[in-house]
């Protein structure tokens, strides 16, 4: 199975500030035959569902605020929220869907 | 409006058997593959159960391979999770999530969760 591993698990960033999730998986997530990165985030409130944010490493969902990007380099993931605001105080989770499926562990972000 | 909806949690013993019901709206159900996916209480996310959109395919987690049975009714549109020989450690909220598989050339590739249930508790215990 491919293993996906966040860091940091938890993080607290002053509102405006910019908060930075890394995700690592264990092997390349690079499908050939489509060109396209199998790597997704989603942003879980509490008591909520999951909910999607980025697929395909760097594309955002309808409607997901232009504060939240996602970029690739090899093995590694990165989600950024670019100013946080009340509202992202969230878990935030790496998916692969490169093979069957795997999340990363979580991580929390809160407001310092 | 386009939704998914699961029932049929509860409290059930050790080495029971439970089966789960996700009922989808507003959209087109037999064009989606389907997912289960699970979160214990305080943890994280862990991927349970696939199955393609015409039920061709089924995937399992090593954690439930042959305890838990993924079917699909695009009939009904209905997801189902016949759980079995249930243990402690399957106590989670189950979610079931819609994932639009792309084929090229007859070859399909997994895809992202891109809609989400409220979930349904289960909880195992005697």
């Amino acid at each position: 199975d491919i293993v996906m591993t966040q860091s940091p698990d938890s993080l607290a960033v002053s509102l405006g500030e910019r908060a930075t999730i890394s995700c690592k998986s264990s092997q390349s997530l690079l499908n050939n035959s489509n060109n396209k990165t199998h790597l997704a985030w989603y942003q879980q409130k509490p008591g909520q569902p999951p909910k999607l944010l980025i697929y395909w490493a760097s594309t955002r969902d309808s409607g997901v605020p232009d504060r939240f990007s996602g970029s690739a380099s090899g093995a590694d993931f990165t989600l950024t929220i670019s100013s946080l605001q009340a509202e992202d105080v969230a878990v935030y989770y790496c998916q692969q869907f490169y093979g069957t499926w795997t999340f990363g562990q979580g991580t929390k972000v809160e407001v310092k | 409006e386009v939704q998914l909806v699961e029932s049929g949690g509860g409290l059930v013993k050790p080495g029971g058997s439970l089966t789960l019901s996700c009922a989808a709206s507003g959209f087109t159900f037999d064009t989606y593959a389907m997912n289960w996916v699970r979160q214990a209480p305080g943890k994280g996310l862990e991927w349970v159960s696939s199955i393609s959109s015409g039920s061709t395919y089924m995937y399992y987690a090593d954690s439930v391979k042959g305890r838990f049975t993924v079917s699909k009714d695009n009939a009904r549109n209905s997801l189902y999770l016949r759980m079995d020989g249930l243990r402690a450690e399957d106590t989670a909220v189950y979610y079931c999530a819609r994932e639009l598989r792309h084929c090229t050339a007859g070859t399909c590739s997994l895809s992202f969760f891109d809609l989400w249930g409220r979930g349904t508790l289960v909880t195992v215990s005697s």
